[in-house]
């Protein structure tokens, strides 16, 4: 099981641009949700997923959309980049709400 | 979004020496209450997953005990090591949704 992936790991945007961060998961969860991670804060939910077709909003969704299409994918999509998105991105995944969390390597996006 | 207080924010811990610390939570609608471990460079994995109020759990050298009266959980650990150097996050659940405290990030010294 290669669990979950993020691409890209690393991510450079000018204000205003778009762009899809990528998260897979090959463990059949259906549980899956984003973070951000800013320094001297904890991991900050932005929006998760209870299964296909599922979503729902975290403490700071603002600025992002997500969908859910698979079990597999779930995808966050910032619709126009700002300098305060700047942070660390983690996507996670678990069988379901009450279990154990499974973290993909991050995305670090830097927004200028 | 549920109030999530870890403390110390970080400690030094001599190698060999045993040490703990705490995260404190509200005690009202309370589900679980999860423990991750996240060593610099990597993605924090999970330690525990704990539910009922008196919980006690271990994974090698290092345990959890819970109190959801009360609303505070304990991190222990025994004979501390270099590898057991990382930060410490906590994270109760209300629902759907996991709180994340700040950290408590431990440095051993050899």
């Amino acid at each position: 099981n290669a669990g979950v992936t993020q691409t890209p790991k690393f991510q450079v945007l000018k204000t205003g641009q778009s762009m899809t961060l990528q998260c897979a998961q090959d463990m059949n969860h259906e549980y899956m949700s984003w973070y951000r991670q800013d320094p001297g804060m904890g991991l900050r939910l932005i929006h998760y997923s209870v299964g296909a077709g599922i979503t729902d909003q975290g403490e700071v969704p603002n600025g992002y959309n997500v969908s859910r299409s698979t079990t597999e994918d779930f995808p966050l999509r910032l619709l126009s980049a700002a300098p305060s998105q700047t942070s660390v991105y983690f996507c996670a995944s678990s069988y379901d709400r009450g279990n154990e969390q499974f973290f993909g390597p991050g995305t670090r996006l830097t927004v200028l | 979004i549920l109030n999530v207080e870890q403390s110390p924010q970080s400690l030094h811990v001599q190698e060999g020496d045993s040490t703990n610390f705490t995260c404190s939570f509200p005690s009202s609608n309370f589900y679980a209450l999860h423990w991750y471990r996240w060593e610099t460079a990597k993605s924090p994995e999970a330690l525990f997953v704990m539910t009922l109020n008196g919980d006690e759990k271990k994974k090698g050298r290092i345990s959890a005990t819970l109190n959801t009266k009360e609303g505070y959980s304990y991190l222990y650990i025994k004979g501390s090591q270099p590898e057991d150097s990382a930060t410490y996050l906590c994270a109760p659940r209300n629902d759907y949704k996991l709180s994340f405290g700040a950290g408590t990030t431990v440095t051993v010294r050899a």
